[in-house]
This record gives C-alpha cells, structure tokens and sequence, in this order.
C-alpha cells in the first residue's frame, strides 16, 4: 500500500522553467524524503526534511513541508532537459516507522 | 565506492516455476531493504532487515515469497512459484542505520516478467 499521492501526476514543461510537485500524505510523519528515478533505473536520493522542519534547499530545489496538512512541495528551479524523470516522495511514518513511496510524477523538460 | 548490486538485470519465467534475486549492498550499510515496483507506481516495500534481522515484513507474501540475508550482508528474495501478476520490478536498496537517518541508496533492480 502506498500512503503518499503525488500531483499532478504528469508535468511537461520547458526548459528554464520552475517545476513544482506536490505531495500528501495520510498519517504522522518522522520525516518525508524526495527520490528522483530515471527510466529504468533504480531511485537516487535527492532530499530529507525533518517533521520539524518547514522549508529546505539543496541547489536548484526546494522542499517544502507543513505537517498539519500532511502534505510537502518539490520546486525544481530553472529545469533543465536533464532534470526529465519520476519524482517521489516517502515517508517515514510515525509510529512504527513504516516507509512509504508515493504514486509519483512524471516529469518531462522540453529542451 | 561501489553502488548496490543487483543481478539478474532481467528474467523471464513461466508462471509456477521458481526465481531468486540477489542483491549485494553498499558496504558497511546495515540497514537493506527490498521493494516491488509496478510500472507506474512507487516502489512498495515488501521486507526490511536491520543487519541479518527482518525488523518489517508485514507487505512481504509470505505463501510464496521468502528473504534472507545471512551473514547481515548479500541478501536473496525468492518467490516460488511465481505468477503472472509478479511481473514488475523488484528493487534492493541500502543505508546507514535505518530510513530515519536519511538516505537510501537503491540498485539498478531486477525486471521480472512472467509468462
């Protein structure tokens, strides 16, 4: 079963753009955690923020996160051709510490 | 600094027969995790080990499917017999200490494909 639901669940952009994803979430968290997977691949971490942490950079992206409306934001700034892939979020679920990946989306740059 | 290792990359099998999955972890990571993938979905966790111990199990079918990791390093899923709805892919991944410090370092996965 999978607790997170990402949107929208297809993104297609051009390069040079912001891209900007969303993620809820149904239960308390310890942390929540955005993977990035190219196709065919296995999933590379990008970022973690903490359930007491609201907002966290790392680059070009942006994380955002507000636990009283279980849900987070992924901000790609100035997207590149490269940045074209699935984006997930996963949680780490409070109590009991189950890990949870998202439905995902897909993002596509237009070069 | 070698990345988690799957093999095989690919297998094709006719539903009933056996399959196994190996996967060799990033070194010194104690924590290794097993998931299922399905095309256009999130990988959903099937097992979890903390060292040689399964610390989460509950997603893992455990009529037909069975882990180990002897030794707290290699581990191996196998499913027997397999059926048509086991096509997906099955993906290892690795980290320090267990998902709450962070980082999950995955494998290239194994593509299953029943016939």
């Amino acid at each position: 079963s999978q607790q997170g639901e990402e949107d929208p669940q297809a993104l297609s952009i051009q390069e040079g753009e912001n891209a900007t994803m969303n993620c809820s979430y149904k239960t308390s968290i310890n942390n929540l955690q955005w993977y990035r997977q190219n196709s065919g691949r296995g999933l590379v971490h990008l970022i973690l923020i903490r359930s007491n942490e609201r907002e966290k950079h790392s680059g070009r992206l942006r994380v955002t996160l507000d636990t009283s409306k279980k849900s987070s934001s992924l901000l790609i700034t100035a997207s590149r051709a490269a940045d074209t892939a699935s984006y997930f979020c996963a949680t780490d679920a409070a109590p009991g510490n189950q890990f949870y990946f998202g439905t995902g989306t897909s993002l596509t740059v237009i070069p | 600094e070698a990345g988690v290792v799957q093999s095989p990359r690919y297998k094709i099998i006719e539903k009933k027969q056996p399959v196994a999955f190996w996967c060799n972890p990033i070194s010194g990571h104690n924590t290794l995790y097993w998931y299922l993938q399905n095309l256009g979905q999130g990988p959903e966790l099937l097992i979890r080990y903390e060292n040689e111990e399964a610390v989460d199990d509950s997603q893992l079918p455990k009529d037909r499917f069975s882990a180990e990791r002897l030794k707290g390093v290699d581990s191996t899923l196998k499913i027997q017999p397999a059926e048509l709805g086991d096509s997906a892919v099955y993906l290892c991944a690795s980290s320090i200490g267990g998902h709450r410090g962070g980082t999950q370092y995955f494998g290239p996965g194994t593509r299953l494909l029943v016939l």
